[in-house]
């Protein structure tokens, strides 16, 4: 069984759509991480977050501790968004997600 | 600006022959993680390094090795490459504590033939 867990594994989207990723983990955590990787590319750090909701530009990330829940919105999706979303969660170690792979068709 | 540089990019080998991915990293942070990253998996830790001189085994070590001899560098050894190690590498930091967001390189995709 994975310790973290996303939902959906795929996700196809038209432009301007708001767009749901969400993340759910087993493992009690002290910090969630949301991952971006573009294809090819590398991969930068969107969000870490312990508690609430934090937000960047058109992106917001919460949490829900009691439920070990976390989602990654984002508003007016645009097709530079198509990337691979990972959360990520330390505990004793850092445990990842398989990714949600995110296209934004124009 | 710091960063953390993984060389090279792209690598193909052949089974049986030893290769070492490097890793440098300028944030001058204490934790430096190895990771591969496949099709189906999430991101797997093959070693983990904590300071000069330690090194710790990750959920998928077999035919890996790191050394950690000064904060930088945390080079990866495969010690006779096998084709089940065609993968993508990916090399992170991070300044300690379990609130610190991780640093990632670019990556090092390589092909076992």
């Amino acid at each position: 069984k994975n310790e973290v867990e996303q939902s959906p594994q795929n996700l196809t989207a038209q432009e301007g759509e708001f767009i749901t990723i969400n993340c759910s983990y087993s493992v009690g955590i002290s910090a969630l991480h949301w991952l971006q990787q573009h294809p090819g590319g590398g991969i930068v750090s969107l969000f870490m977050l312990s508690s609430g909701k934090k937000k960047h530009g058109r992106l917001i990330a919460t949490i829900n501790i009691q439920e070990k829940h976390s989602s990654l919105h984002i508003t007016a999706s645009h097709p530079r968004d198509s990337a691979v979303y990972i959360c990520a969660v330390t505990g004793n170690q850092f445990y990842f997600g398989t990714g949600t792979s995110l296209t934004v068709i124009p | 600006d710091a960063e953390i540089t993984q060389s090279p990019r792209h690598k193909i080998t052949e089974t049986g022959r030893q290769v070492t991915l490097a890793c440098h990293q300028t944030w001058n942070h204490n934790n430096m993680f190895w990771y591969r990253q496949d099709l189906g998996h999430g991101l797997r830790l093959i070693h983990y390094s904590y300071g000069v001189h330690d090194t710790n085994k990750g959920e998928v070590s077999d035919g890996y090795s790191v050394s950690r001899s000064n904060t930088e560098d945390l080079p990866l050894t495969l010690e006779s490459a096998a084709s089940s190690q065609t993968s993508v590498y990916f090399c992170a930091s991070s300044r300690g504590g379990p609130n610190s967001p991780l640093h990632f390189g670019n990556g090092t995709r390589l092909t076992v033939t």
